[in-house]
């Protein structure tokens, strides 16, 4: 069975305290992996998509890695606005593209 | 542009009352799709459209009908609510880049 683990499942850092967060999967074929951003009562925004491993991508304190087996959200020295769910979903192959099977999330919060 | 508008926002139904779930997107995307969110769990795909006069199941299709009769609508019919469909309901749409592209949700409770 094709499954999406995050973890943590909440984070609370310190505003400029560095940390990264987890995203696992075991899928039978892997097209792309997409991580996206929730805030309370609104829909995922997008953040990247890696399609293949040593894949990196970055986006203001946001960095996102991809290995064979799971894929990193890093955040460098985050702020309180970084505050959010963070979202991992996957890809397949042999499906319609927009297709995703996402992870439970990761609820990050950044305190002053 | 709007992007993906979703109405209602908030719904609250009776066991056995049906209605239905509006989605509309301006972007002339032809890939749309139906989630639904529950604690404690991911986005799970119940319906979606590769194009207007085409739909498929996703992961939990049960109770749900959908149709695609024009490339902007969407809509997302519960013939028959049960409790178990109580839940926050996201309609997203995707052209031919990368992106997923969600409305603002509805969230549905059936008492």
């Amino acid at each position: 069975e094709d499954q999406v683990t995050q973890s943590p499942e909440a984070l609370r850092l310190q505003e400029g305290e560095s940390s990264s967060l987890n995203c696992s999967y075991t899928v039978s074929g892997l097209r792309g992996l997409f991580w996206y951003r929730q805030d309370p009562g609104k829909g995922p925004e997008f953040l990247f998509t890696l399609y293949s491993a040593g894949e990196e991508k970055e986006k203001e304190r946001l960095k996102a890695t991809l290995t064979k087996k799971e894929s990193f959200l890093h955040i460098t020295a985050p702020k309180p606005e970084d505050s959010a769910t963070y979202l991992c979903a996957v890809q397949l192959y042999g499906g319609s593209q927009g297709n995703l099977i996402f992870g439970k999330g990761t609820k990050l919060s950044v305190k002053p | 542009n709007a992007g993906v508008t979703q109405t209602p926002k908030f719904q609250v139904l009776k066991t056995g009352q049906s209605m239905t779930l509006q989605c509309a997107q301006d972007m002339n995307h032809e890939y749309m799709s139906w989630y639904r969110q529950d604690p404690g769990m991911g986005l799970r795909l119940i319906h979606y459209s590769v194009g207007a006069g085409i739909t498929d199941q996703g992961e939990v299709p049960n109770g749900y009908n959908v149709s695609r009769s024009t490339t902007e609508d969407f809509p997302l019919r519960l013939l028959s609510a049960a409790p178990s469909q109580t839940s926050v309901y996201f309609c997203a749409s995707k052209g031919i880049g990368e992106k997923l592209f969600f409305g603002s949700g509805t969230q549905l409770s059936v008492l």
